[in-house]
């Protein structure tokens, strides 16, 4: 069976700092993995996708995750982080007709 | 046209009511989800609908029914909630029922049953 692990409930960076938000998966199959970005009160934003084809997965608003089968991860990347991209960010990874969906992490950006 | 459109933004409702959520996508997507979201949780799965069949039922209480009357619309039409029902109820679509296909998310309804 699939499951997503996402490393800190909570992550603060300094504005302009390097984000990165971690994720492990398991799957029994080759994963198709996701991550998605929340604001408050929004619905989910995907912000990219990794299909079995390259391995870094550029998305929007500068993120970018590199697959790595070596080590079951999925981690989310952002070289500079500005105040807007805070937000709970969720990776996913597909079981079929559903997303199994790591527990979140929240962003916070420190001015 | 490339959103999930749902309303009410916001609803509150007593626990007799009746009460129906509404979700439109014209982007040409056959599978639409519906999901619930707790505070500070990921998305709950409750319902699939493949091709306008529903198509996975998450073992949703029956207080809970979807409809889905053409490929562009779903709805969630709600009876006799209880409170613990509150919770932000989020639309999806995809192009297809699959694991490959990344899901178009609607803003949400923020039900409070009260």
């Amino acid at each position: 069976a699939q499951s997503v692990t996402q490393l800190g409930s909570h992550v603060s960076v300094s504005e302009g700092a390097l984000v990165l938000l971690r994720c492990n998966y398991s799957s029994s199959v080759p994963p198709y993995l996701f991550w998605y970005v929340q604001y408050p009160n929004q619905g989910l934003q995907l912000l990219l996708k990794y299909t079995s084809a390259a391995t870094l997965v550029k998305g929007i608003n500068g993120f970018e995750a590199e697959f790595k089968k070596s080590e079951t991860s999925f981690h989310l990347t952002k070289p500079s982080a500005h105040m807007s991209d805070a937000a709970e960010y969720f990776c996913a990874v597909s079981d079929y007709y559903q997303l199994i969906w790591g527990a979140g992490t929240k962003l916070i950006i420190k001015p | 046209d490339t959103e999930v459109t749902q309303t009410p933004k916001h609803l509150v409702m007593g626990m007799t009511n009746k009460k129906s959520l509404k979700c439109e996508q014209h982007m040409g997507h056959r599978a639409m989800y519906w999901y619930k979201q707790k505070a500070k949780k990921p998305p709950e799965l409750m319902f699939v609908y493949s091709y306008e069949k529903l198509s996975i039922n998450e073992s949703v209480p029956s207080r809970f029914s979807p409809e889905c009357p053409n490929s562009s619309l779903l709805n969630l039409h709600l009876h006799a909630l209880q409170p613990e029902d509150s919770a932000l109820y989020l639309c999806a679509s995809s192009q297809e029922e699959g694991r490959d296909y990344g899901y178009t998310f609607g803003s949400g309804t923020r039900l409070t049953v009260v």
